[in-house]
């Protein structure tokens, strides 16, 4: 079936550093592709997604590109914040156009100031 | 925006109980979804709802059902709780439109669940 494949961390950077989490997936087809952030204390919210191949989706300075060449989706930031300490999940639907996701394993950024 | 709440934050039951956790969305949803997360396994899918009174098993449904009654409220049970169902439980809701690419899932904030 579809998955993902997630870089594991932890990650810890300093302020204004440069962020990559990397991510791979196996898919049927070009199904949409998600990055999910879950803050400490709360739940899952969408950060970016992408619908189709070559699609670059954006959000909060994020930024990741739905590459079907190398079937990756990395989330980049060029200058991260204290606040944008969380854990970042990576996610496709489980096969074709399904409702029901399946998720990475989960990256946990910590930003020190 | 979509408010998806789930009636505890933190819970504690013992070995045996029936364990009721309760999800409700206010953007009239088609689909819900219940998960447990776990350090190192990421989030796992436990039950789908794609309509009211219907249900899809997840990747891990053992020792669990869930009930929907109503389009907003999607219940999880643990017939008899036991120490492995202790997890962070995640509800979360999709629009579900007819024809539409996968949509966009919005979470509630968790109940963490301790199982003595």
């Amino acid at each position: 079936g579809d998955s993902v494949t997630q870089m594991e961390g932890p990650v810890t950077l300093s302020e204004e550093a440069f962020l990559t989490i990397n991510c791979t997936y196996t898919a049927t087809g070009y199904p949409s592709l998600f990055w999910y952030v879950q803050y400490p204390g709360e739940g899952l919210q969408l950060l970016l997604k992408a619908t189709k191949a070559d699609d670059k989706g954006s959000n909060k300075g994020f930024e990741a590109t739905y590459r079907k060449e190398t079937t990756s989706f990395h989330l980049e930031k060029g200058s991260v914040q204290v606040s944008d300490s969380a854990v970042y999940f990576c996610a496709l639907p489980t096969q074709g156009g399904s409702e029901k996701l399946v998720f990475g394993k989960g990256t946990k950024l910590t930003v020190n100031p | 925006d979509v408010k998806v709440t789930q009636s505890s934050r933190y819970l504690v039951k013992r070995t045996g109980e029936k364990v009721f956790l309760e999800c409700v969305q206010d953007m009239d949803h088609e689909n819900m979804f219940w998960y447990r997360q776990d350090p190192g396994l990421g989030l796992r899918l436990i039950y789908f709802s794609y309509d009211v009174k219907m249900k899809e098993k997840g990747d891990i449904p053992e020792g669990y059902s869930v009930s929907r009654e109503k389009k907003e409220r999607f219940s999880l049970i643990l017939e008899s709780a036991s120490t492995n169902q202790t997890s962070m439980y995640l509800c979360a809701s999709s629009a579900g439109l007819a024809g539409a690419r996968t949509d966009t899932q919005y979470f509630g904030p968790g109940t963490r669940l301790t199982v003595l």
